[in-house]
């Protein structure tokens, strides 16, 4: 258990309404990320953080935006929300393994459906 | 450009042994991972490969060939609950990963 947890874990929402989830961890790993998981596409990674107020994008990062004013917070926002941004979404935590490379965890995921 | 390519479904006999292919083109390489997938379940880590050769943990094993960009994932005495989705994904670098879309795996009796 890497301490991941994320909120919510079911959402439904309409056609241009603003959504947010969190990714919260409890182990104070530096880096954080988004990832949305679709049918014939596999994990695409949306944005990551690598500390405090620092983000990046990811591969399909157009219509999302993150922010992460806190290490064990972070959170992805969907402006206005779109059909073509209804997925399953993960967040995950690398963890330093010492002598060897980073490794990824993830969360539960949240299933959100965009009407 | 970076690639990475594995089948989409595979089934085997509960008992036996399997091994899912992985193949993938990158400018830059850091490593290699494999995790498993349940339905409706988060990916779990199983393991990763950073040089070339077999690693081995219990009845799960993962071989990499960097100069091939090939790798695989032995699965040995097959399991009802082996039933899921085995992601194949790289580094190149940067703590990012690029996954494969999964190769789904039914065991069955």
């Amino acid at each position: 258990d890497a301490g991941i947890t994320q909120s919510p874990r079911h959402k439904v929402t309409e056609t241009g309404t603003p959504v947010t989830l969190r990714c919260h961890q409890t182990e104070n790993h530096r880096y954080m990320y988004w990832y949305r998981q679709d049918p014939g596409h596999g994990l695409r990674l949306i944005h990551y953080s690598y500390g405090v107020k620092d983000t990046d994008k990811g591969e399909v990062s157009d219509g999302y935006s993150v922010s992460r004013s806190k290490t064990e917070d972070f959170l992805l926002t969907l402006e206005s929300a779109t059909s073509s941004q209804t997925s399953v979404y993960f967040c995950a935590i690398s963890v330093a393994a010492s002598g060897g490379t980073d490794t990824q965890y993830f969360g539960p995921g949240t299933r959100l459906t965009v009407l | 450009g970076q690639n990475i390519d594995q089948p989409t479904e595979m089934t085997a006999t509960e008992g036996a042994i399997v091994q899912i292919n992985c193949t993938y083109q990158t400018s830059g390489f850091n490593g290699l991972f494999w995790y498993q997938q349940h339905a409706g379940e988060a990916p779990t880590f199983l393991s990763y490969n950073v040089l070339d050769g077999l690693e081995e943990k219990g009845r799960f094993s993962s071989f990499l060939s960097r100069s091939k960009g090939y790798s695989y994932l032995l699965l040995k005495e097959l399991q009802m609950k082996d039933s899921a989705s085995y992601l194949c994904a790289f580094t190149g670098g940067g703590n990012k990963l690029t996954f494969g879309t999964g190769t789904q795996l039914k065991v069955e009796l």
